[in-house]
């Protein structure tokens, strides 16, 4: 069975670029959600999307935005890029309800350096 | 009331000692406590996890212990290993969303 799937793996952007990065959850698993990972502030959640509905949101600015398909693959995208956004950008999934469904496993990630 | 606060920042272990990593929480309604570990370069595995209505579980050389009334947990590795050296991270949270610690960067020297 195939593991969570992030696609780029490595990206190089330029301030005030926007950039999109991809998700394909473990087959079956229905809720995605995305995780920002900098060595200064930890691994940070930033949404949850369960049937193509974000459920929860982190504490980020609205330049963070995402969305899941009805195949459950899901993308996120970053509008007029920051250096601050330079992260390495996780996408974990899961089955989607509540008890062991709970049981989260994350991908390689994507790491994003902008310039 | 989001916080997870993770204990030491960096251990260091000899080959075959005892790992020790706490946690704290601060939210009640968290129901799931899972640990990761992560290897540079690479996404945070799942390592093992456990909710509030168990105080303990063990996976091989890795034991949850679960404090409800405290809130607090710890993750015990026993007969470290140098390939166990990994930045281990623990996390709670529910329904689909995990707060995560800060991270203990562990090394087990040979």
């Amino acid at each position: 069975k195939a593991g969570v799937t992030q696609t780029p793996r490595y990206l190089i952007k330029t301030r005030g670029q926007q950039v999109t990065l991809s998700c394909s959850p473990i087959s079956g698993h229905r809720s995605v959600s995305w995780y920002q990972q900098t060595p200064g502030q930890g691994l940070q959640f930033l949404f949850e999307y369960f049937s193509e509905t974000q459920r929860n949101k982190g504490n980020f600015p609205g330049r963070f935005s995402g969305r899941q398909f009805s195949n459950s693959r899901s993308e996120m995208n970053v509008s007029t890029l920051e250096l601050g956004d330079s992260a390495l950008y996780l996408c974990a999934s899961s089955l989607g309800p509540r008890g062991d469904g709970n049981t989260i496993y994350f991908g390689e990630g994507s790491w994003l350096t902008v310039v | 009331q989001q916080q997870v606060k993770q204990s030491p920042q960096s251990l260091i272990v000899q080959k075959g000692g005892i790992s020790i990593i706490n946690c704290a929480y601060e939210n009640t309604a968290f129901d799931y406590f899972p640990w990761y570990q992560q290897f540079p370069g690479k996404g945070p595995a799942l390592l093992i996890a456990i909710r509030p209505d168990v105080s303990e579980k063990k996976e091989g050389r890795f034991t949850i212990s679960f404090n409800k009334s405290a809130k607090q947990f710890s993750l015990h590795i026993m007969d470290s290993q140098p390939g166990d050296s990994a930045t281990y991270f623990c996390a709670a949270g529910g329904y689909n969303k995990l707060i995560f610690g800060a991270g203990t960067r562990l090394a087990v020297h040979p």
